[in-house]
């Protein structure tokens, strides 16, 4: 069966700090993979998407980048965070097309 | 754009009540809808998903209907039970793009 994996679970990082998040996926092959952030009070924001190694596409101008240095590896960055990048941040995948997302167990950033 | 509104925002019943969540989006050009489960501080949990040539799926207490010439969607939830107390969400798959298009949800509380 598949399974998704993100980590860590909390972070609490400075202003001004590098951000690196993990996500991995097992029991599939070519992924669809999504990083969304959860503010509080509000829905969730699709931030990257990617539906193959080395494509990301991004919705959202902002202070964060993503990477798929392998098909079932998505990783969220940054180089200098912000206040305002505080948030839940969700890993998910699907299939292509019309099939079943699934989701990770999230990441709780505050930066401080 | 996709735009996907969920009413009421917090529902309160008591336990042993059916109850109806709702769910609509403007652009009827969709490859599914998928109902999630979100417990508090914890990732999505997929519910059900309906496929644009479906009308509903059910699965245990759980009936979902899509009516995709009205955009619209209800989560039935027979039963309920304090274990429903949840915020569930609704997510449309455009035609266009391949990300999920999230409402805001409902918060759900089943008094015992």
């Amino acid at each position: 069966s598949q399974t998704i994996h993100q980590w860590p679970a909390t972070l609490v990082q400075p202003v001004g700090s590098p951000l690196s998040l993990e996500c991995t996926v097992e029991g599939t092959s070519n992924p669809n993979l999504y990083w969304y952030r959860q503010a509080a009070g509000r829905g969730l924001q699709l931030l990257f998407y990617s539906v193959g190694i080395g494509q990301i596409s991004s919705e959202v101008p902002q202070n964060l980048s993503a990477s798929r240095p392998q098909d079932r590896q998505f990783i969220l960055s940054s180089k200098k965070l912000l206040l305002s990048d505080s948030g839940f941040y969700l890993c998910a995948w699907s299939g292509q097309l019309n099939t079943e997302a699934f989701f990770g167990q999230g990441t709780r950033l505050t930066v401080v | 754009k996709q735009e996907v509104t969920q009413i009421p925002a917090a529902l309160s019943v008591p336990e042993g009540e059916n109850l109806v969540l709702n769910c609509s989006f403007t652009d009827s050009a969709i490859y599914n809808l998928q109902w999630f489960r979100q417990d508090p501080g914890k990732g999505l949990t997929s519910l059900l998903l309906i496929q644009s040539s479906q009308r509903e799926q059910t699965s245990g207490r759980l009936n979902a209907s899509l009516d995709k010439s009205s955009g619209r969607s209800t989560l039935y939830i027979a039963a309920s039970q304090p274990g429903d107390s949840a915020t569930y969400l609704c997510a449309v798959k455009v035609l266009i793009r391949r990300q999920l298009t999230f409402g805001s949800g409902t918060q759900l509380t089943v008094l015992p």
